[in-house]
Formats: structure tokens, sequence, C-alpha cells
């Protein structure tokens, strides 16, 4: 099983300033990696996928980089409504092999 | 719209059952392959099981494996898991997930993530 580790576990960063999410595969999962967002009580939120291919609808500040191992996420000026954590995730398509990271809370500084 | 809504559940005793069902709505169910994907109080994200768009294909993860069964009634429109010989460690939110598609060229890609989310069902194994 691929084990994805995320880093750090908490970031505090203020309003407006930039914050960079790091997510580590135990093997390589070339690009097939995205990320998502996920707010209390709400349902995960897709963000980038393919490594750095923003969804549909998600603002130009979310940007995602990285192929085989090592990954990045990185807001570019946070909001208050980006408080919240993250996760990533690989997806190998043959045998399906789909694991999470253990999630990055951003919090307000 | 785009939607996907659970529903089926609830408290139930170790060693018990419960079928979980997703309806969707807004696109075509039958060309998309589907997931289920738990989160225990507090905990990460685990995915739990896949099928393809047709039914034909289905996989799960080792710590389900024998116990739930994954299957789909696209007339329906609708995702279903069986649960089987429950356990307090997967008392759970159970979310139903779509596996987002491209296309290029006429050719339909898989996005390799899940695009659609429904809004969760929590199942709570315990006597």
């Amino acid at each position: 099983e691929i084990v994805m580790t995320q880093s750090p576990a908490t970031l505090s960063v203020s309003p407006g300033e930039r914050a960079t999410l790091s997510c580590r595969a135990s093997q390589s999962v070339s690009s097939n990696l995205a990320w998502y967002q996920q707010k209390p009580g709400q349902a995960p939120r897709l963000l980038i996928y393919g490594a750095s291919t923003r969804a549909t609808g998600i603002p130009a500040r979310f940007s995602g980089s990285g192929s085989g191992t090592e990954f990045t996420l990185t807001i570019s000026s946070l909001q208050s409504e980006d408080f919240a954590v993250y996760y990533c995730q690989q997806y190998n398509n043959w045998p399906p092999s789909i694991t999470f990271g253990q999630g990055t809370r951003l919090e307000i500084k | 719209e785009v939607q996907l809504v659970e529903s089926g559940g609830g408290l139930v005793q170790p060693g018990g059952s419960l079928r979980l069902s997703c309806a969707a709505s807004g696109f075509t169910f039958s060309s998309y392959e589907m997931n289920w994907v738990r989160q225990a109080p507090g905990k990460g994200l685990e995915w739990v099981s896949y099928i393809s768009s047709s039914g034909s294909t289905i996989y799960y993860a080792d710590s389900v494996k024998g116990r739930f069964t994954i299957s789909r009634d696209n007339a329906k429109n609708s995702l279903y898991l069986q649960m089987n010989s429950l356990r307090a460690e997967d008392t759970a939110v159970y979310y139903c997930a779509r596996d987002g598609r491209l296309t290029a060229a006429g050719i339909v890609y898989s996005m390799q993530a899940f695009d659609i989310w429904g809004q969760g069902t929590m199942v709570t194994v315990s006597s």
C-alpha cells in the first residue's frame, strides 16, 4: 500500500499570507495526486487533480505542483474561507490503490 | 444540479448489518465509476470501495474485504453498500463519491480524483 504523509500536521498562517502544504508518497504515484479541502461538518471538496490542475470553480490562488513522490499545495493569499483541513490523495489505476494523507489543518494565526 | 445523497446510516450492534444507499441526480449516473469513502470521528479519510460504471469491476479496501459489498442499479441512479459483520472500528461518516472524468479529442479519461461527494451518512457500531 502506498502511504501518503502530509506535513505539517497543523499550519498557522495569517490572512493574506501564503500557505505551503506538503504531501509525500512512499513510492512514485506519477502525477496521480489530488488535493481536497474539508470544512467542519462538510464533505470534502476537490481542489486539484493531476497534481496541478484546478478543479472547476476553484480560485486561482490555489495551485498544486510536484510529481513522483513529492507534492505541494500552495495558497497564495489566504482568505478567511480557506481555513480548513486539506487532504492529499493518490490514485493508482491498476489495481486501484487509493489512499489519503492524514491531513493538514490550516488555522488562523 | 449534480448531487449525491446518502441514506441508511444509523446505530447498529457489533456483528450487525446495515445497507447504505446513495441517490444520484443531475448527471448520467450509468457513465461514472463510483466509490465509498469513510471518515471516523475526528479522523482522516479512508477509501472503502470502488465500482465501475457497469458494475463489472469492484474493489475493496483490505479493512472491509469479505464483509462489505458494493453494488449499483443504473436504472435507479443508485449506489449501495451492504455492510455485514460490523465492528466498532467501522463507526464513521460514509460518503459516496464520483470518479471525475475528462473528455479530450473525444476520448474520456479518468480524473483520478473524486469530483462530487455526497453529504455523508453516519454509521455507529456500538452495543
